[in-house]
């Protein structure tokens, strides 16, 4: 059965207190892994597509990495700004559809 | 920046009834889905939407749900006779493509109450 599993379920970190989100997947035939940011009362906000293993992606403070079975969403330096819930997301071959995990609730305080 | 519209932000209904929920996609996208996320769950798929007909619907979306693009402009999710265990966030969300590198844009959601 596709699974995606989100870990921490929530995470505190200081101003400047870097630190990583991870994403475990098993799905087969993976087409992309997506990683989105949901704020409260408001709808998934794209971030990042990764699609095969080795791959990177940058956005101010956010990198996405990607492996065979996991992708990790590091976050450098974050400010309270960057608090939100992050969602991973996969999309299997042949369908549209995202699988979402359950996301990594962010609180980054002054 | 082109959004995602959804209407109502709240609604409550008594159980058994039904509920239209309304949205307008970005202009140019031709992919229209839904999805929705019970409180403290993930966000499920129910169901996409191109070229007028559905492509593909989760096992969630039975019978009593129904999607439609009635003019050039709205898409629309109805639930025929509302259960207590539809209550759930709706996301309506868009796309100019399926397998696109960027994802959909999401609208900010539908808060549906069953009583």
């Amino acid at each position: 059965e596709d699974q995606v599993t989100q870990s921490p379920e929530a995470l505190r970190l200081q101003e400047g207190e870097s630190s990583s989100l991870n994403c475990s997947y098993t799905v087969s035939g993976l087409r992309g892994l997506f990683w989105y940011r949901q704020d409260p009362g408001k709808g998934p906000e794209f971030l990042f597509t990764l699609y095969s293993a080795g791959e990177e992606k940058e956005k101010e403070r956010l990198k996405a990495t990607l492996t065979k079975k996991e992708s990790f969403l590091h976050i450098t330096a974050p400010k309270p700004e960057d608090s939100a819930t992050y969602l991973c997301a996969v999309q299997k071959d042949n369908t549209d559809k995202l699988i979402f995990g359950t996301g990594t609730r962010l609180q980054v305080f002054p | 920046e082109p959004e995602v519209t959804q209407t109502p932000s709240h609604q409550v209904t008594q159980m058994g009834q039904e509920v239209i929920l309304r949205c307008v996609p970005i202009s140019n996208h031709l992919y229209f889905y839904w999805y929705r996320q019970i409180l403290g769950q993930k966000v499920e798929f129910l169901v996409s939407f191109y070229n007028n007909e559905i492509s593909e619907k989760s096992e969630i979306f039975d019978d009593q749900f129904s999607v439609e693009r009635p003019d050039g402009s709205n898409f629309t999710l109805k639930i025929r006779s509302t259960k207590l265990e539809d209550s759930a966030m709706y996301f309506c969300a868009s796309s100019t493509g399926p397998f696109l590198p960027y994802g959909y844009t999401f609208g900010s959601g539908t808060r549906l109450t069953v009583v």
